[in-house]
């Protein structure tokens, strides 16, 4: 089954502890990002990855890391979480001229409520 | 970059009911998508629409790209329960998508 997968799903942390959420899709999708989610504030873009190695600043990058080392996998590092980093998180990918696949539709992750206290 | 504003930010409609959300640009947007996140569920994509004045429909949803370019709606015809969940308008490039902030539908019986 097609599928972007991350984890974990529920994380309570605290202040200034680093954390990592993987994300992993099976599709063979060059494109990863990460979106957070906040009420009121629709999805917004923390980073993107066109490609292995490849990776660049959405929107919203301050406070995040990412790494793409290998294609089906793009997790998001919080080296020093803070309580405005408290939020919902999305995972998504999306293929590149694919023939199974609309090059336009992107799969989400199920998401990672985090909350930092 | 691009915005996109959405209206309204919430609609509550008796099943049965038509439901339309709203979706303006300041600026010509080259693609418009619609998602669907249902509660406590992840966007799930519906479709995208890339010409102007491009009408599409799946089943009882109808979707318009505007003349210009700057706008488009999702229309729903006689709401059902499963219609629940916010629907948000998405643009962008390959690389970058930004949302709208999204109407969300609650339709009671």
């Amino acid at each position: 089954e097609a599928q972007v997968t991350q984890n974990p799903r529920y994380l309570i942390t605290v202040t200034g502890k680093k954390l990592t959420v993987t994300c992993s899709q099976n599709m063979n999708h060059e494109y990863m990002s990460w979106y957070r989610q906040d009420p009121g504030l629709g999805l917004r873009q923390i980073y993107y990855s066109m490609n292995v190695e490849v990776t660049d600043k959405g929107d919203v990058p301050e406070g995040y890391k990412v790494s793409r080392k290998e294609k089906r996998n793009f997790p998001l590092i919080l080296e020093s979480p803070s309580p405005n980093q408290t939020s919902l998180y999305f995972c998504a990918s999306r293929g590149i001229r694919t023939r199974s696949f609309s090059t336009d539709t992107q799969y989400f992750g199920p998401g990672t409520r985090l909350t930092v206290l | 970059g691009q915005q996109v504003m959405q209206i309204p930010q919430y609609q509550h409609v008796q099943e049965g009911e038509d439901f339309t959300t709203y979706c303006n640009s300041s600026t010509t947007l080259s693609n418009i998508q619609w998602y669907k996140q249902r509660p406590g569920g992840h966007p799930v994509f519906l479709i995208q629409l890339v010409k102007s004045g491009e009408v599409k429909k799946q089943k009882r949803l109808t979707f318009q790209f505007g003349e210009a370019k700057k706008n488009s709606s999702l229309h729903i015809t006689a709401t059902q329960t499963t219609d629940v969940g916010t629907y948000f308008c998405v643009t962008g490039t390959a690389s970058k998508l930004t949302f709208g902030t999204g109407t969300r539908l609650q339709v009671t019986l």
